[in-house]
């Protein structure tokens, strides 16, 4: 059974600082999804990393992904308020043709402060 | 396109009465995902359908939570009866589910339904 662990689960920034999200799965897989979560709302899409030594950027926030160590990592460069959310990873369990089913992390709930 | 469109937002009811949730996927999406969020249990895919087969309903707690997709353009999630435990908010996703070897297969949620039964 595919199991994915993000660390921390909670963290508590601030503005300006750097720090990285961890995400580890504990079967082989090709697709790692990074979503993110506001208080109430939806999950929203982030970044899809689909091969081993996949690395994506938007503003702030780059994830990159290991498939060898298993690991995917979400930093945030400079962290500003507007970022405080839960961030999830997600684990496609199929290798080859997805189906979509995808297993979620708990997710890591980010604070930033000023 | 109107995302993947949920109803209802919010549901509360008693114990032991019939609880149904609506979803409209989003068009030409192939795949569809109930998921159920908590604080304790994160999120868990409850089951999903591909071209409206059901595919893994293993997520499916007990005999007292069903779905069906009609059509490719339906879903629904039905709990008979409910229980306090069944209290969390429950998510529709749909993804186009290319069928591609090595694609992405990004899901797009709906908004949530947040049951709570008393």
């Amino acid at each position: 059974e595919l199991k994915v662990e993000q660390n921390p689960l909670f963290l508590s920034m601030q503005e300006g600082k750097n720090y990285t999200i961890y995400c580890n799965y504990s079967t082989t897989s090709d697709r790692l999804y990074w979503y993110r979560q506001d208080p109430g709302k939806s999950l929203e899409s982030l970044f899809v990393l689909l091969s081993n030594g996949a690395v994506k950027q938007e503003g702030r926030l780059m994830a990159s992904l290991d498939t060898k160590a298993r690991l995917s990592t979400l930093h945030i460069t400079a962290a500003v308020h507007d970022l405080s959310a839960t961030y999830f990873c997600a684990v496609d369990p199929l290798r080859g043709r997805s189906q979509g089913n995808l297993i979620f992390g708990k997710g890591t709930k980010l604070s930033v402060k000023p | 396109d109107a995302g993947v469109i949920q109803s209802p937002r919010h549901e509360v009811t008693e114990m032991g009465q019939e609880v149904t949730l609506r979803c409209k996927p989003i068009s030409g999406h192939n795949s569809l995902f109930w998921y159920r969020q908590t604080m304790m249990r994160g999120l868990e895919l409850l089951i999903y359908f591909n071209n409206n087969v059901p595919i893994d309903d293993s997520g499916m707690p007990e005999d007292r939570f069903s779905a069906k997709m009609p059509n490719a353009s339906f879903s629904t999630l039905k709990i008979q009866p409910s229980e306090p435990r069944d209290s969390a908010v429950y998510f529709c996703a749909s993804s186009p589910n290319p069928g591609q070897s090595s694609g992405a297969n990004v899901l797009t949620f709906g908004a949530g339904s947040r049951l709570t039964v008393l």
